[in-house]
């Protein structure tokens, strides 16, 4: 079955970056893209970017341009997304996601809370 | 830029009424990229339709979607206790974006 599990929740001061890994499993890692989604407390659904691990294509949402970077490891089945110039508005659950609108499914990953505070 | 706007933004129903929920975009979006998802407090979300009115293998016949162009629409039946959660609609595919959402409690 399709696992993507993500790492474990990270404390950071403003200013520094953080990155979140994502480890899939159950199915071929080259053949889907993965979405980063994050979700600050008791707020919405945000979109923040997706990457096809087979070419290592990316977009981002305009709005963190410059401040993302979406990778992946095809040898370790492995996504990772580094977020840099933290701010308090970056505290949130992030998680990784499989979503294929094409044939209608998605496996999400367990999320990662990232706080950052000084 | 690409925006989605839900409403209501709260709906407040019984279980067994119909919940007529609407996600509206700044510009026409082909249908074929307009998604629906259900997420309950503490959980991720989990989508529900795709295609704008295409249901995800498993989720019950009572949900429904709809529309074209700058308008869609996410239609539950009768509602079920464990409907009462947060709606989501997003474009999906390229640059992807999220309406706020819409919740949806019991009254």
């Amino acid at each position: 079955q399709v696992q993507l599990v993500q790492s474990g929740a990270e404390v950071k001061k403003p200013g520094a970056s953080v990155r979140v890994s994502c480890k899939a499993s159950g199915y071929s890692f080259t053949n889907y893209g993965i979405d980063w989604v994050r979700q600050a407390p008791g707020q919405g659904l945000e979109w923040m970017g997706w990457t096809f691990p087979q070419n290592g294509d990316t977009k981002y949402a305009q709005k963190l341009q410059g401040r993302v970077t979406m990778t992946t490891d095809t040898s370790a089945s492995t996504a990772y997304m580094e977020l840099r110039s933290l701010g308090s508005d970056d505290t949130a659950v992030y998680y990784c996601a499989i979503i294929d609108g094409t044939v209608g499914f998605d496996y999400w990953g367990q999320g990662t809370l990232v706080t950052v505070s000084s | 830029e690409l925006v989605l706007t839900q409403s209501p933004g709260t709906l407040s129903l019984s279980p067994g009424e119909r919940a007529t929920l609407s996600c509206r975009a700044s510009q026409s979006v082909s249908s074929s990229y307009i998604g629906w998802y259900q997420q309950k407090p503490g959980q991720a979300p989990r989508l529900l339709i795709y295609g704008a009115s295409s249901r995800v293998t498993g989720i019950p016949d009572r949900f429904s979607g709809s529309g074209a162009g700058t308008d869609f629409t996410l239609t539950i039946r009768r509602l079920e206790p464990e409907d009462f959660a947060v709606y989501y609609c997003q474009r999906y595919g390229g640059l992807s974006t999220f309406g706020p959402g819409t919740k949806v409690e019991i009254k």
